[in-house]
């Protein structure tokens, strides 16, 4: 069956960087879009961006343009979520989910940024 | 901030048809329609219909989807305690190229 395992939890101080890490198993890897989407507690989901696991290629919203790196390592099937110069703001969940339409969804990574 | 709009909250009661609503613009769901989503307290969220009216398999058919002009809708009919939880839409902005959601509707089955 489709899975997306993603990494652990991390605590960040402000101004450091954090990477997630979203491994696919269960289809074809580069078949599929990843995209990334946060979740602050209780609060609704947030498009970061997607990343064509096979050309490499990706979108990022606007939001996040200049802080978000999405990459890939095709040969162990992991996608990766790299965000910069993080904030109190960015304390978040952060899932990756597979395809455009959301199909399948990673177990989610909370990242708290705190001094 | 959401792209699309929905209600924040919707109650309805036990075997009752909820309809939930999501309104966005001719660049989002009124261009390639809207997804689907449901998301349980400290769970993920599943993907329950996507571009206007497909259901993933092992999604039950009480879950259908449509949509109007720059507004879907999700009906769940036959309401079950299960069904309480949070439902967002989704869409692709052609104009943004982004995904955009709504804020999602709270969905308290009484």
């Amino acid at each position: 069956q489709v899975q997306l395992v993603q990494s652990g939890a991390e605590v960040k101080k402000p101004g450091a960087s954090v990477k997630v890490s979203c491994k696919a198993s269960g289809y074809t890897f580069t078949s599929y879009d990843i995209n990334w989407v946060r979740q602050a507690t209780g609060q609704g989901l947030e498009w970061m961006g997607w990343m064509n696991p096979n050309s490499g290629n990706t979108g990022y919203a606007q939001k996040f343009q200049g802080r978000v790196t999405m990459t890939r390592n095709t040969s162990i099937s992991t996608a990766y979520m790299e965000l910069s110069s993080l904030r109190s703001e960015d304390t978040a969940v952060y899932y990756c989910a597979r395809g455009d339409t959301y199909r399948n969804w990673g177990q989610g990574t909370l990242v708290t940024v705190s001094s | 901030q959401a792209g699309l709009t929905q209600p924040p909250s919707v109650s309805k009661g036990l075997r009752q048809t909820a309809t939930l609503t999501c309104t966005g613009n001719s660049n989002n769901v009124g261009n390639q329609g809207a997804a689907w989503l449901q998301q349980h307290q400290g769970h993920p969220p599943k993907l329950l219909s996507y571009r206007n009216n497909n259901r993933p398999s092992g999604i039950s058919e009480r879950f259908s989807a449509s949509r109007s002009g720059n507004t879907a809708s999700l009906t769940i009919t036959g309401l079950q305690p299960e069904d309480e939880a949070d439902y967002y839409c989704s869409a692709w902005d052609s104009s943004l190229s982004e995904g955009v959601f709504g804020g999602g509707t709270k969905l308290t089955v009484l």
